[in-house]
């Protein structure tokens, strides 16, 4: 059994530039959820994806988007990137179907906006 | 408006000795509640979880105990390690079933020293 891997591991980018990052979820887990951890903070929720459908989304604006695939990968795509984006990005995978599951996270791509 | 506060950015204890890891809520709607351990360059981990029809759950070395009058919890590690030396995130599912949707604390750095 895999766990959830991302891509890139790190990534640097200019202010304005669009970015995507990559994530593969758990083998059998088909809800995946994006997070954003600024330095020193906790995650904060960004958006959840189940069966290829936007699921809940957090107070993120709409230049923040992703996409599931029929195998649950999912990609996070930020447009117009501004300085305050850079942060850990995570990405976490888990499988509804009881009342509470833990969710399993990656490692994190490190994203710094210069 | 941070729905899930942990008040000790860090935490410095002996080998051996207890650590208390503390977490207030503001939401009386949580009714499940989440600990996450974090190494740096390495996604959360799940350690332990509480619902709120009890007000503690074990796991070997680690007891969270929950005070829903007080809106409070707490993470017990006995004996602590050194090993254990990581940052220690409390989280709540943000609705039903949305065990992917988590509101997370700032995180406490627990440094176990030998």
């Amino acid at each position: 059994e895999t766990g959830v891997t991302q891509s890139p591991t790190h990534l640097i980018k200019t202010r304005g530039q669009q970015v995507t990052l990559r994530c593969s979820s758990q083998s059998g887990h088909n809800t995946v959820s994006w997070y954003q951890q600024a330095l020193g903070q906790g995650p904060q929720f960004i958006f959840q994806y189940y069966r290829e459908e936007e699921n809940g989304r957090g107070n993120f604006p709409p230049r923040f988007s992703g996409l599931q695939f029929p195998n649950y990968s999912s990609e996070l795509n930020v447009n117009a990137l501004e300085l305050d984006d850079s942060a850990l990005y995570l990405c976490a995978s888990s499988y509804p179907g009881t009342v509470n599951t833990e969710a399993f996270f990656g490692q994190g791509t490190r994203l710094t906006v210069v | 408006d941070q729905q899930v506060k942990q008040n000790s950015p860090s935490l410095s204890v002996q080998e051996g000795r207890i650590s208390i890891l503390n977490c207030d809520y503001t939401n009386s709607m949580f009714d499940y509640f989440l600990w996450y351990k974090k190494y740096p360059a390495e996604g959360p981990t799940f350690l332990i979880s509480i619902s709120s029809i009890k007000d503690k759950n074990e796991d070997g070395r680690f007891t969270v105990f929950l005070n829903k009058s007080a809106k409070h919890l707490s993470l017990h590690i006995v004996p602590s390690q050194p090993g254990d030396s990581a940052v220690y995130f409390c989280a709540a599912p943000v609705g039903h079933n949305a065990g992917n949707m988590l509101t997370f604390g700032g995180g406490t750095r627990l440094m176990v020293k030998p």
